[in-house]
């Protein structure tokens, strides 16, 4: 079985473009769930989408926004970018099940850096 | 707020060696994973844990959960190089629906031979 695969790998943007970010879940996989990893905080939440809709959002501002696609396919947005914003992007896919174990199947993330 | 935190944050060692990272909530979690993750890539999944005093094992690797499911911890006996790498705890958020997990900083890891 194929597993998450996220596009690009690698980005440098500069401060106030924007960037959209892909994510290819597992098949089978209906939640798609995106993380924000940085040195300083660590891997954060920043929103999960099920059967293409947003099912829960993390504490970030309004610039970061996510769909998901019938195939379960996703992508997430960044606009008006900030230096702050430079991290690794995750990627992770589920099957979709809430409850007490919620095992996460995490891609290799994209690195962003914003100039 | 639900908060995982993990120590030490760093840890060196040489091959051969045994080590332990934990991972300590104020907040009852309902199960708590382990994923180590490597330079460049994303966290892997190692076990997950939900009963209170659940103790798993995976080879040289065991993962304890607290009796009162507020903090686990991994022990790895005879470490190897192979073991180096960041090391996190997380939990499913109490109020949060879906699949959303909270992650501690985690522990950096690194074994040399």
């Amino acid at each position: 079985k194929a597993g998450v695969t996220q596009t690009p790998r690698y980005l440098i943007k500069t401060r106030g473009q924007q960037v959209t970010l892909s994510c290819s879940p597992i098949s089978g996989h209906r939640s798609v769930s995106w993380y924000q990893q940085t040195p300083g905080q660590g891997l954060q939440f920043l929103f999960e989408y099920f059967s293409e809709t947003q099912r829960n959002k993390g504490n970030f501002p309004g610039r970061f926004s996510g769909r998901q696609f019938s195939n379960s396919r996703s992508e997430m947005n960044v606009s008006t970018l900030e230096l702050g914003d430079s991290a690794l992007y995750l990627c992770a896919s589920s099957p979709g099940t809430s409850g007490r174990i919620r095992e996460q199947f995490f891609g290799p993330g994209t690195r962003l850096t914003v100039l | 707020t639900q908060l995982l935190e993990q120590s030490p944050q760093f840890l060196s060692i040489q091959e051969g060696e045994n080590l332990t990272v934990y991972c300590n909530s104020s907040s009852v979690f309902s199960s708590l994973q382990w994923y180590r993750q490597e330079p460049g890539e994303g966290p892997v999944l190692l076990v997950t844990v939900v009963t209170g005093g659940e103790v798993k094992k995976l080879k040289r690797l065991t993962f304890q959960f607290g009796d009162a499911r507020k903090d686990s911890s991994l022990h790895i006996t005879a470490a190897q190089p192979g073991d180096t790498g960041l090391y996190l705890c997380a939990g499913p958020g109490s109020n949060q629906a879906g699949t959303a997990l909270i992650f501690g900083k985690g522990t950096t890891l690194s074994v040399s031979s």
